[in-house]
């Protein structure tokens, strides 16, 4: 089984709709984080949390919001999708010693 | 603040050729470096990584980068390429205290039969 999960794995939503975004992981790790992925801009950091009580902003996080329901768990929620919002999304996870991180598979995400 | 630079969004090589793909940094204190590859339809996945030990630093697939200090670089080279190497490749910089990746805009490596 994958060490990181998310669901669904391709998502295809009106504008205006809430969509919610799912990650799960078996590697034990506190650290979790999401980005999303657009060409030719690589990847961007949306939001981060180090443990369960720790949830910060990345570099893109207007749009976005995050729910970290347990160790294992990290939520991306888009409350009111615009089509802009269409891309890639990943999540990651890594331990305290932060050597790498370990990514899903990803969300493909588009918004109608 | 920290930022990577790759040169080449697109890069072909024959197959059998030597593979370089580059990479270039910005840090205020000493990085750690990373380079991972996203095969189509995939996530990424962790090729190698530099954290201050080793500054020849040997990856998974044959793959291997140098980092350069006086270069502010974290080139990433296989002596020959194979078809199956074919895939995007993102460099990556992080540091002690500013525990985020900040990644590159990618590098799309093409192999030619």
């Amino acid at each position: 089984d994958a060490d990181v999960t998310q669901t669904p794995r391709n998502r295809i939503t009106k504008t205006g709709k809430r969509i919610m975004l799912e990650c799960s992981q078996t590697k034990g790790h506190d650290r979790m984080y999401w980005y999303r992925q657009d060409p030719g801009l690589g990847l961007r950091l949306i939001y981060y949390s180090f443990d369960v009580k720790d949830i910060n902003k990345g570099e893109i996080s207007d749009g976005y919001s995050v729910s970290r329901q347990a160790q294992a768990k990290f939520s991306l929620s888009l409350e009111s999708a615009i089509p802009n919002q269409t891309a890639l999304y990943f999540c990651a996870t890594s331990d305290r010693t932060f050597r790498e991180q370990y990514f899903g598979p990803g969300t493909r995400l588009t918004v109608t | 603040a920290q930022s990577v630079t790759q040169l080449g969004s697109h890069v072909s090589v024959s197959e059998g050729a030597l593979v370089l793909l580059r990479c270039n940094y910005s840090s205020s204190v000493p990085p750690y470096l990373f380079w991972y590859v996203q095969y189509p339809n995939q996530g990424l996945q962790l090729l190698l990584k530099y954290t201050s030990a080793a500054t020849l630093v040997k990856g998974i697939n044959g793959f291997e980068a140098e980092f350069k200090k006086s270069e502010t670089s974290f080139h990433l080279t296989k002596p020959s390429a194979h078809m199956s190497d074919a895939a995007e490749y993102f460099c990556a910089v992080s540091s002690f205290g500013n525990e985020k990746l900040t990644f590159g805009t990618g590098t799309r490596l093409t192999i030619i039969p």
